[in-house]
C-alpha cells in the first residue's frame, strides 16, 4: 500500500492551492479516506473524512474548513483530491492523505502518505 | 468536540525503562482510541486501536488499556528507537488528536 501526496507549496493568503493524494495497493472506492493536517510543531488535525460510498463519496469537514475545502475523487486514477480556497495563514501546515478504518464511526488511520507541505504567507 | 488532554507534555526515560502515557478525554468514548508513534519528518504510524488492539507488525511492548474517559499506552521495555511523540486518536465523535507527549532520552 502506498499514498502518495503532491501539490502542496506557497501560497498567498486567500489563494487556492489543489492536493492530490495518489493511492496504490488499494481500491479507492472500497476505502473511507482522510485528510489530516500538522501544522508546524503542532499537533494533528482531521480535516476530512470521505466514504466510500457513490462514485463521488460522501464528505465531511472540519468546521474550521467548511466551505473552503472541498475533497474529490477519481475513481480510474484511484486518486483523492483537496481543493483548498480562501486560505488563511492558520492553514499552514503538513497536508497527510490517510486511510480511515475500523467498525464503528469514523475510523483510525492505518496507512499515511509521506505529507506534503502548504505554506500561506505573503 | 471531544478533547483529549495528554500527560505527561514529556517522559524522560532511559532505554530498557517502563513508559506510561496517558490519555483522557473529556467524554466518555467508549473504546474507541488509537494510539500513534510520531518520529521526526515522518507521518504518525499506527500503534494501537480501538484502546487495546495492536496494529499490525507493532511489537508486544506496546500495549494499551482503559475505556470510557481514561486510557494508557504502555511500552514494557523502550528500545532506542521508542523514543518519539505519542499521540492518542478518539473516532467516537469528529476525530480529535491529544496534544501529544514526547518520550525522550535521559
Amino acid at each position: 500500500v502506498q499514498l502518495v501526496e503532491s501539490g502542496g507549496g506557497l501560497v498567498k493568503p486567500g489563494g487556492s492551492l489543489r492536493l492530490s493524494c495518489a493511492v496504490s495497493g488499494l481500491t479507492l472506492s472500497d476505502t473511507y479516506m482522510t485528510w489530516i493536517r500538522q501544522a508546524p510543531g503542532k499537533g494533528l488535525e482531521w480535516v476530512s473524512y470521505t466514504s466510500n460510498s457513490s462514485s463521488t463519496g460522501y464528505t465531511t469537514y472540519v468546521e474550521s474548513v467548511k466551505g473552503r475545502f472541498t475533497v474529490s475523487r477519481d475513481i480510474a486514477k484511484n486518486s483523492l483530491f483537496l481543493q483548498m480556497n480562501s486560505l488563511r495563514a492558520e492553514d499552514t501546515a503538513v497536508y497527510y492523505c490517510a486511510r480511515a478504518t475500523g467498525s464503528g464511526p469514523f475510523g483510525h488511520s492505518d496507512y499515511w502518505g509521506q505529507g506534503t507541505l502548504v505554506t500561506v504567507s505573503s | 468536540e471531544i478533547v483529549l488532554t495528554q500527560a505527561p507534555a514529556t517522559l524522560s526515560l532511559s532505554p530498557g525503562e517502563r513508559a506510561t502515557l496517558s490519555c483522557r478525554a473529556s467524554q466518555s468514548i467508549s473504546s474507541y482510541l488509537a494510539w500513534y508513534q510520531q518520529k521526526p519528518g515522518q507521518a504518525p504510524r499506527l500503534l494501537i486501536y480501538d484502546a487495546s488492539d495492536r496494529a499490525t507488525g507493532i511489537p508486544a511492548r506496546f500495549s494499551g488499556s482503559g475505556s470510557g474517559t481514561d486510557f494508557t499506552l504502555t511500552i514494557s521495555s523502550l528500545e532506542p528507537e521508542d523514543f518519539a511523540v505519542y499521540y492518542c486518536q478518539q473516532r467516537s465523535d469528529w476525530p480529535t488528536f491529544g496534544g501529544g507527549t514526547k518520550v525522550e532520552i535521559k
